[in-house]
C-alpha cells in the first residue's frame, strides 16, 4: 500500500517563505501531484498541480524532483490568512488509487 | 466557478437509521467522490464514480453504498448508521485525467 507522509505541523511568521514537503512512494507514472488548502469547517481548495520539475502560479510554487518520490509546496511571504491545513493528493497503485497526504497544519503568526 | 453543493451542513441521526447524503455539482464533471474526514486521520476515500451508474470502492467502503443515477448527482448512503460513522463527510467532483477536485463545504454527521 502506498504511503504519503507530510509533517504534522509547521509554524511561521508573516512575510517568511514556507516549504511543505510530501513524501510519496509508488506514485503512478504520468500522474499529477496536487496540493490543497483547507480552512476549518470548509472543504479543501485547490492550490496548485504539477507533474515534474517546477510549476508556479499566483499563490504558490511546486517543486518535484526527477524521481517524483516527493514534492514541495512553497508559499512565498505567508500572511496570517495562510494559516490552514495543507494536503497533497497523488494517484498511486498504477493510477487507480487516490491517496491524500496526512495533512500539515500551518500556523502563521505576527 | 465550479459549485459542489452538499444538501446539509449538519445532520443528527440515530443508530440504525438509513441516512442519505446528497451531493450535486453544476460543471458537468465526469468524476465524483465521497470522503470522510476525522481528526488525525485526514481525508479517506469511501467511494468514487467516473461515470453515471458506475461506482468504485475507495479505501473504506464498509457500511456505505452510493448511487449515481444522474451525472450531476452522487449520493452516499449509510444503510444502518452506527456511532463510528460520526464524521465530517466531503463530496468532490473533477474532470479528466488531471483530476483537480472541487469540494463541497462538507456535512458534519452525528450518529447518536
Amino acid at each position: 500500500l502506498a504511503k504519503t507522509t507530510q509533517p504534522i505541523s509547521m509554524d511561521s511568521y508573516e512575510g517568511q517563505e514556507v516549504n511543505i514537503t510530501c513524501s510519496h512512494n509508488n506514485i503512478a507514472t504520468n500522474d499529477y501531484i496536487t496540493w490543497y488548502q483547507q480552512f476549518p469547517s470548509q472543504g479543501p481548495r485547490f492550490i496548485i498541480q504539477g507533474y515534474k520539475t517546477k510549476v508556479t502560479n499566483e499563490v504558490a510554487s511546486l517543486f518535484i524532483p526527477a524521481d517524483r518520490k516527493s514534492s514541495t509546496l512553497s508559499l512565498p511571504r505567508v500572511s496570517l490568512s495562510d494559516t490552514a491545513v495543507y494536503y497533497c493528493l497523488i494517484l498511486t497503485g498504477g493510477g487507480n488509487k487516490l491517496t491524500f497526504g496526512t495533512g500539515t497544519q500551518l500556523k502563521v503568526e505576527l | 466557478d465550479v459549485k459542489v453543493t452538499q444538501s446539509s451542513r449538519y445532520l443528527v441521526k440515530r443508530t440504525g437509521e438509513k441516512v442519505f447524503l446528497e451531493c450535486v455539482q453544476d460543471m458537468d464533471h465526469e468524476n465524483m467522490f465521497w470522503y470522510r474526514q476525522d481528526p488525525g486521520l485526514g481525508l479517506r476515500l469511501i467511494y468514487f464514480s467516473y461515470d453515471v451508474k458506475m461506482k468504485e470502492k475507495g479505501d473504506i467502503p464498509e457500511g456505505y453504498s452510493v448511487s449515481r443515477e444522474k451525472k450531476e448527482r452522487f449520493s452516499l448512503i449509510l444503510e444502518s448508521a452506527s456511532t463510528n460513522q460520526t464524521s465530517m463527510y466531503l463530496c468532490a467532483s473533477s474532470l479528466g485525467a488531471k483530476n483537480i477536485q472541487y469540494f463541497g463545504a462538507g456535512t458534519r454527521l452525528s450518529v447518536l
